[in-house]
């Protein structure tokens, strides 16, 4: 069983929808939850960072960390086609920073 | 502008071959990480070195990979030998402290024929 688990989709919906990622983890000692978005051919660049438990906004965006259920969720308000991208989930305890598989988001016009 | 680069962005190379995949973490950066992904297993930990020592390796495959870092500008990852399974994106990525964000390279897209 891999410490972080990630539906990897694909995920399609309309342009304007709320869209819903999320992701467990097992490893107890994961304190800092992060959310990146990969483009085609291109490395993750980090959109969301979020420190123990609790709710962070940015933009159209809102990350969700839930450790007692050790259960984290990204939103994505008015989804746009430039939001089209694969996002993945990472975490880290001691340094060692774990991602999941990534779930694939396409908005549709 | 600051970013981390990775050499060379495409190799294709023969099974059995030695490969070597280069990286220049971003200037200050203690903190270097190497991932691979494919579409099967999605981005893995191979390994990540904080102040140039390596703290974990365990997702390598020891026998065919190993990993350093010479001086604080370079992390190399070399594969030997190459094999068709290891074929895959290889991502160095570094940061400025550990469990702080990551930055990541453009990728080398290995194939091994």
């Amino acid at each position: 069983q891999k410490e972080v688990e990630q539906d990897p989709g694909p995920l399609s919906v309309p342009e304007g929808a709320i869209v819903s990622l999320n992701c467990t983890y097992s490893n107890s000692a994961f304190q800092y939850f992060m959310w990146y978005r990969q483009y085609s051919r291109k490395g993750p660049e980090l959109l969301m960072y979020t420190y123990s438990s609790g709710n962070k906004e940015d933009g159209r965006f809102t990350a969700q960390v839930d450790k007692s259920s050790k259960y984290i969720s990204l939103f994505i308000r008015d989804s746009q086609p430039s939001d089209s991208a694969t996002y993945l989930c990472a975490m880290s305890g001691q340094g060692k920073l774990i991602f999941g598989q990534g779930t694939t988001l396409q908005v549709k016009p | 502008d600051a970013r981390v680069t990775q050499t060379p962005r495409h190799k294709v190379t023969e099974m059995g071959q030695e490969v070597t995949m280069r990286c220049q973490p971003i200037l200050g950066h203690n903190t270097v990480f190497w991932y691979r992904q494919t579409m099967m297993q999605g981005l893995e930990l191979l390994a990540y070195f904080r102040n140039r020592a390596p703290l974990d390796d365990s997702g390598m495959p020891k026998d065919r990979f190993s990993a350093e870092m010479p001086d604080a500008t370079l992390a190399t990852l070399k594969i030997q030998p190459s094999e068709p399974r290891d074929s895959a994106v290889y991502f160095c990525a570094s940061g400025l402290h550990p469990n702080t964000e990551a930055f990541f390279g453009q990728g080398t897209r290995l194939t091994v024929v």
